[in-house]
């Protein structure tokens, strides 16, 4: 079955330090990943996705994420965090085999200390 | 904004009543996926419509049931509503073109079952 892990519930970063919210994949087939954002008592925003190509992917709001096969790994980062940027990180992955619906993550809530 | 809009935006019910959510779709997409985020969870995949057929079913009851209208907008049925029904639901549209593809989110509508 697929399925998306995101191993820390909660990661703390001082403002202006770099950042990384963690992602591991279990799909058979080929991996189709995406990130998204959720601000409290708002919907998900979409942040970037990976679906074939460059490993490395950049997207919205200076976020970018790596696609790493041999580690089955789609890890969020950002060179330099902002107290903006605290909210919940979803990490999530589509099956080809069931219409594309999205797997996710657990959600990793990001802090992000002034 | 991704112009995906619900409503109503929170609603209150209690156990045993019918609800119905509503989802108007971004311009131009063809495909309306529904969710529900408990507290403190990942979303879970309700349903998918697709021209107006429902084109994948995640692990919820008969009594969860939708609709897709012509313009692509979307209903979301609850039934004999239980206090675990209680979630954010998400309305998701994207354009289905046979592949993997970018899912843009409503700000959801917030459900307290009593």
């Amino acid at each position: 079955a697929q399925s998306v892990a995101q191993p820390e519930d909660q990661v703390n970063v001082a403002e202006g330090n770099p950042l990384t919210v963690k992602c591991t994949y279990s799909v058979s087939g080929n991996p189709y990943l995406f990130w998204y954002v959720q601000y409290p008592n708002r919907g998900l925003q979409f942040l970037l996705k990976y679906i074939t190509g460059d490993n490395l992917v950049k997207g919205s709001y200076g976020f970018e994420a790596e696609f790493n096969k041999s580690q089955t790994s789609f890890h969020l980062k950002k060179p330099s965090a902002l107290v903006s940027d605290s909210a919940l990180y979803f990490c999530a992955t589509q099956w080809e085999d069931s219409n594309y619906q999205l797997i996710w993550g657990a959600g990793t809530k990001l802090i992000i200390k002034p | 904004e991704t112009g995906v809009t619900q409503s109503p935006t929170h609603l209150i019910k209690t156990r045993g009543q019918q609800v119905t959510l509503r989802c108007s779709s971004q311009s131009g997409h063809n495909t309306v996926s529904w969710y529900q985020q408990a507290l403190g969870q990942g979303p879970q995949f309700i349903f998918q419509y697709y021209r107006e057929e429902e084109n994948g079913r995640g692990n919820f009851p008969p009594r969860f049931s939708g609709l897709q209208f012509p313009n692509y907008s979307s209903e979301l049925n609850v039934n004999a509503l239980e206090l675990d029904d209680s979630a954010l639901y998400l309305c998701a549209s994207s354009f289905n073109a046979g592949g993997p593809e970018t899912q843009y989110f409503g700000p959801g509508t917030r459900l307290l079952v009593l």
